[in-house]
């Protein structure tokens, strides 16, 4: 079963706007949280990543918030590109592995 | 400082075939995981590969196995293939114990 639940499936923002994906997991064995960007016929890249002791970790044009007593994480990408058109995917780490979620596609509209 | 490769870059098997999936992990480090993603979905974890053992496995059948060899590279083996296994398969590096992991650029295998 999916142990990490994305939402939504994909969304559509206008150039310069916000773009938000949020992710819940269950498992409180989790203990990193990191965020992959993924191209078209390319690998996941690591794009940022939060451990459950911080609420907030911002890089760049890209924040994670994380809210560890509801158990939910969250991408906010700031004044969106038209190069920030890719899939993105929320993962969390246990023991050895990551478990993924099912991914968001983002378009950004120029 | 050199990045996960991965070879073939395709292939195309028929049902009942066994194939071989090569990957290089990045310099410097000793762990190396596979991962399958199927079209649409998010990446799902094979097994990982420490110390040139298994280090864990997920919830797929005996038919994937691995190796990992002294220089930190690795094959995965899919014997009797089935439809369902095409799909990209990802290699991951990263250090023992740390949780940062790195994914090449995979591997998309379809079975016909």
């Amino acid at each position: 079963q999916q142990q990490v639940k994305q939402s939504p499936q994909s969304l559509i923002v206008q150039k310069g706007g916000i773009s938000i994906i949020n992710c819940a997991y269950e498992n409180t064995a989790f203990d990193y949280f990191p965020w992959y960007q993924q191209f078209p016929g390319k690998g996941p890249a690591l794009l940022i990543a939060i451990r459950p002791d911080v609420s907030e970790k911002k890089e760049g044009r890209f924040t994670i918030s994380f809210n560890k007593s509801a158990k939910q994480f969250s991408l906010h990408i700031m004044d969106s590109q038209p190069g920030d058109s890719a899939t993105y995917f929320c993962a969390a780490w246990d023991d050895y592995k990551l478990s993924f979620g099912a991914g968001t596609t983002v378009t950004v509209r120029a | 400082e050199t990045g996960v490769t991965q070879s073939p870059t395709h292939l195309i098997k028929t049902r009942g075939q066994q194939v071989t999936l090569r990957c290089s992990s990045q310099s410097g480090h000793n762990t190396v995981s596979w991962y399958q993603q199927a079209l649409g979905q998010g990446p799902q974890f094979i097994f990982q590969y420490y110390r040139e053992e298994e280090n864990g496995r997920g919830n797929f059948p005996p038919r994937f196995s691995g190796l990992q060899f002294p220089n930190y590279s690795s094959e995965l083996n899919v014997n009797a293939l089935e439809l369902d296994d095409s799909a990209l398969y990802l290699c991951a590096s990263s250090l023992v114990g740390e949780d940062t992991q790195y994914f090449g650029p995979g591997t998309r295998l379809t079975v016909l």
